[in-house]
């Protein structure tokens, strides 16, 4: 398995609080990626980045911030987090050659819970 | 607006069956499809990946073809065993920040 960390794992927050998520990279690769997953939708890409800091939304971006200041370690931010982003999420890369081209593999996920 | 559509939603087959998942979708102008496997509480493993200039894809028992121009792919599993249970998802990619994933096949082997 591709070398890909998530952390937290789990979490419980409060409406309104900041939350910070991150994912952790060993495989040097390129690309990075934030996803969430929920009944009935589906995963859902939030935002993407394509290096260090070179980032770009994805489908459901409002609500989150991300950052890349390193290869290995992508943010995701929620600034004053909201019940409507109670979501299992999901970090992943790819790199040879880019999403365009490559597979992507996928970290273990953080499940994260607004109260 | 890409729409990728997974039918049916769960199936049960008993052990040593061989079968067929399917993956439909909307705009044929794709990079890749992927095959991913997620068993309940983890992440994603990827299964299979075929380039748009690809027709078809093997990884042991798993093959999965594509005809972009009527939009679907499909995933056929050879000889089934119980730990090939979990939900089965396809992602279509046409460009970095487009992909789609399918809600997935809940695939349960009966022993």
């Amino acid at each position: 398995d591709a070398g890909i960390t998530q952390s937290p794992r789990h979490k419980v927050t409060e409406t309104g609080t900041p939350v910070t998520l991150r994912c952790h990279q060993t495989e040097n690769h390129r690309y990075m990626y934030w996803y969430r997953q929920d009944p009935g939708h589906g995963l859902r890409l939030i935002h993407y980045s394509y290096g260090v800091k070179d980032t770009d939304k994805g489908e459901v971006s409002d609500g989150y911030s991300v950052s890349r200041s390193k290869t290995e370690d992508f943010l995701l931010t929620l600034e004053s987090a909201t019940s409507s982003q109670t979501s299992v999420y999901f970090c992943a890369i790819s790199g040879l050659a880019g999403v365009l081209a490559d597979t992507q593999y996928f970290g273990p996920g953080t499940r994260l819970t607004v109260l | 607006k890409q729409e990728v559509t997974q039918i049916p939603a769960a199936l049960s087959v008993p052990e040593g069956e061989n079968l067929v998942l399917n993956c439909s979708f909307t705009d044929s102008a794709i990079y890749n499809l992927q095959w991913f496997r997620q068993d309940p509480g983890k992440g994603l493993t990827s299964l299979l990946l075929i380039q748009s200039s690809q027709r078809e894809q093997t990884s042991g028992r798993l093959n999965a073809s594509l005809d972009k121009s009527s939009g679907r792919s499909t995933l056929y599993i050879a000889a089934s065993q119980p730990g090939d249970s979990a939900t089965y998802l396809c992602a279509v990619s046409s460009s970095a920040s487009k992909i789609i994933f399918g809600s997935g096949t809940r695939l349960s082997i009966r022993p």
